[in-house]
């Protein structure tokens, strides 16, 4: 089945303490993207990458790294998470630019840190 | 840079109703495509419709269909025949032609009652 997973689903975490969410799709798709998604403020992309080893910042990248290794995977990484990075994640993909290739989401990581 | 505009928090509608929702958005560029997303309860991110800037012709997908007013930058949705599972949070997003940079709204909520 074609589909973007993320892992994990749902993570507490605390103040200071390094993560990843992992995020890999087996669709070959060339770019990848990562969301937070917050109320009342929409979806904000934080990074992109349009290809193997090439990454670009969205509006919100402060506080995040990602790395794109491989064409599969995308992994999102928190080297000191705060507080204000309490958000739902979703990892993107999608096989060319808009215009002939939708961009197919991965189900979302619930992030909390406390 | 780039802003998009959704100005309905929230809208319901009858089943079997048209309901329109509005967005707006911001740019200098001539070469874009704007996306309306559907997001359930379930949390999926799901594509409705997608309109390349180029194209004068209105986008349509079965009971939905845009209206594309390049000059004023407005981009509204139009669902016809409102069913029940159409119940969910849209956003509307903006791309840059070349670039997999997006923008999304703040998103409307709608319900479809029955």
């Amino acid at each position: 089945e074609a589909q973007v997973t993320q892992n994990p689903r749902y993570l507490i975490t605390v103040t200071g303490k390094k993560l990843t969410v992992t995020c890999s799709q087996n669709m070959n798709h060339e770019y990848m993207s990562w969301y937070r998604q917050d109320p009342g403020l929409g979806l904000r992309q934080i990074y992109y990458s349009m290809n193997v080893e090439v990454t670009d910042k969205g509006d919100v990248p402060e506080g995040y790294k990602v790395s794109r290794k491989e064409k599969r995977n995308f992994p999102l990484i928190l080297e000191s998470p705060s507080p204000n990075q309490t958000s739902l994640y979703f990892c993107a993909s999608s096989y060319t630019l808009a215009g002939v290739g939708e961009q197919f989401f991965g189900p979302g990581t619930r992030l909390t840190v406390l | 840079a780039q802003t998009v505009t959704q100005s309905q928090p929230e809208m319901s509608v009858q089943e079997a109703e048209t309901v329109t929702l509005s967005c707006t958005y911001d740019t200098s560029e001539n070469n874009y495509y704007l996306f309306w997303y559907k997001q359930p309860p379930s949390r999926q991110m799901i594509l409705v419709i997608r309109q390349e800037a180029y194209k004068q012709q209105n986008a349509t997908e079965n009971r939905f269909s845009v209206n594309f007013q390049k000059a004023a930058k407005s981009f509204s949705l139009k669902i016809s025949d409102s069913q029940l599972g159409d119940t969910a949070m849209y956003f509307c997003a903006f791309m840059k032609s070349g670039t997999y940079k997006y923008i999304f709204g703040t998103g409307t909520r709608l319900k479809v009652l029955a």
